[in-house]
């Protein structure tokens, strides 16, 4: 079955450090999507990526389909304590998403 | 703007008990999934309907039901509570199916206990 892996589980970092969350499917994606949980909060849509290569910006935050459509990186620039969180990836295997572990974002400030 | 709406927020339940969620999608969603979260867990896929029609299935137990109604509010019935059946339930709608549309607006959740 469809498996998504997530690294790293957890990430601690001093504010004004960057951060990466990796995701690795283990097959060809027809699209890729990252959600933001906040702690006790639910998953808030981020960004989808569709086409194979595909980078796209929101201000800080730099998404990454990779060429074979198996895997997505978010790199996040400076981070601010407002990113803590933890970071899904979604994999969407014809409308059935499967979420990665998720990588717990903690910012020290 | 309208979001997702489920109920009830919080529930608590003993053993083989039997616990039904409801989800109220937002206006024009046709699409409805349900997730389970586990403390410090993914969300974990359960079902999906779109249309009023099932559409696909995950990691739902036989004990679990779901179906989602004309007025596209979906209910997730939940049989022989068992105590790792504790967790939060999302519910996420969507526009439809297909990149761009299949983007997931969740829910709050409900927060199931079972003792």
């Amino acid at each position: 079955g469809q498996q998504v892996m997530q690294i790293p589980q957890y990430q601690h970092v001093q504010e004004g450090e960057d951060f990466t969350t990796y995701c690795n499917s283990s097959t060809t994606l027809s699209n890729i999507q990252w959600y933001k949980q906040r702690p006790g909060g639910h998953p808030v849509f981020l960004i989808q990526l569709v086409k194979s290569g595909e980078v796209k910006k929101q201000k800080r935050l730099t998404f990454q389909f990779g060429e074979a459509k198996k895997n997505s990186s978010l790199h996040i620039t400076a981070t601010q304590t407002t990113d803590v969180g933890t970071y899904f990836c979604a994999a969407d295997n014809f409308n059935k998403f499967y979420f990665g572990s998720g990588t717990k974002l903690n910012v020290k400030p | 703007a309208a979001g997702v709406i489920q109920s009830p927020r919080h529930l608590i339940k003993e053993k083989r008990e039997t616990a039904t969620l409801k989800c109220y999608p937002i206006p024009r969603h046709d699409t409805v999934y349900w997730y389970q979260q586990g403390p410090g867990q993914d969300p974990q896929f359960l079902i999906s309907f779109y249309e009023k029609m099932q559409s696909d299935k995950g990691s739902i137990p036989d004990r679990f039901s779901a179906q989602q109604f004309s007025d596209y509010h979906s209910e997730l019935n939940m049989s022989s509570l068992e105590l790792g059946d504790s967790a939060l339930y999302f519910c996420a709608s969507s526009l439809g199916l297909g990149a761009g549309a299949n983007v997931l607006t969740f829910g709050a959740g409900s927060r199931l206990t079972v003792l």
